[in-house]
């Protein structure tokens, strides 16, 4: 199975930061990675697939980037309502495996 | 709108069983791969099961294989998942998801499941 790395696994930041979640792959899954945002007591919210695709409706200040084993989730400039859980997952092969997640705080 | 209502989580005693139903609706349902992915308490998602469009393939996780069934109904729209063997590591939240290119693009709200004595 491949296995997800994220790191942080916890964030403190504050409103107007620029943060960066990275999330690595146990091996090479080319562009073949996804990110998801859980807020406590809900369902995920699915944000980008395929490494860099935003999901219909995502704000712009997310961003993903990378490829091969490395990825990084950008928020540019972080809202209150993006205090949340991220998980990255990778789509290449199965079974589908996600990262630990990385809760963002507040600072 | 696309919509995903899980159905029958609940209480089960270790090597009981449970079926999971989801009524999906607001999109054409035999269009799309579904998902079934749970997190137990406390914990990070975790992946269990997909079916086709059309059920002819089924992919499981290692942990639940021979005892787990994914199964879909397209005239009546609806997704399942038949857990049998139940361990207490089974207790999770379970959500049922559809798919897009091997990823879970739409979510239900899940349905508890505990696996308890």
């Amino acid at each position: 199975d491949i296995q997800m790395t994220q790191s942080p696994s916890t964030l403190s930041a504050s409103v107007g930061d620029r943060v960066a979640i990275t999330c690595r792959a146990s091996e090479n899954i080319n562009i073949w990675l996804a990110w998801y945002q859980q807020k406590p007591g809900k369902a995920p919210k699915f944000l980008i697939s395929r490494a860099s695709n935003l999901e219909s409706g995502v704000p712009s200040r997310f961003s993903g980037s990378g490829s091969g084993t490395e990825f990084t989730l950008t928020i540019s400039s972080l809202q209150p309502d993006d205090f949340a859980t991220y998980y990255c997952q990778q789509h290449k092969s199965y079974p589908r495996t996600f990262g630990q997640g990385t809760k963002v705080e507040i600072k | 709108e696309v919509q995903l209502v899980e159905s029958g989580g609940g209480l089960v005693q270790p090597g009981g069983s449970l079926r999971l139903s989801c009524a999906a609706s607001g999109y054409t349902f035999s269009n799309y791969w579904m998902s079934w992915v749970r997190q137990a308490p406390g914990k990070g998602l975790e992946w269990v099961a997909n079916i086709k469009e059309d059920g002819n393939e089924k992919y499981y996780i290692d942990s639940v294989k021979g005892r787990f069934t994914i199964s879909r109904d397209n005239a009546k729209n609806l997704l399942y998942v038949q857990m049998n063997s139940l361990r207490a590591e089974d207790t999770a939240v379970y959500y049922c998801t559809r798919d897009g290119s091997g990823t879970s693009n739409n979510w239900g709200q899940g349905t508890p499941v505990t696996v308890s004595s």
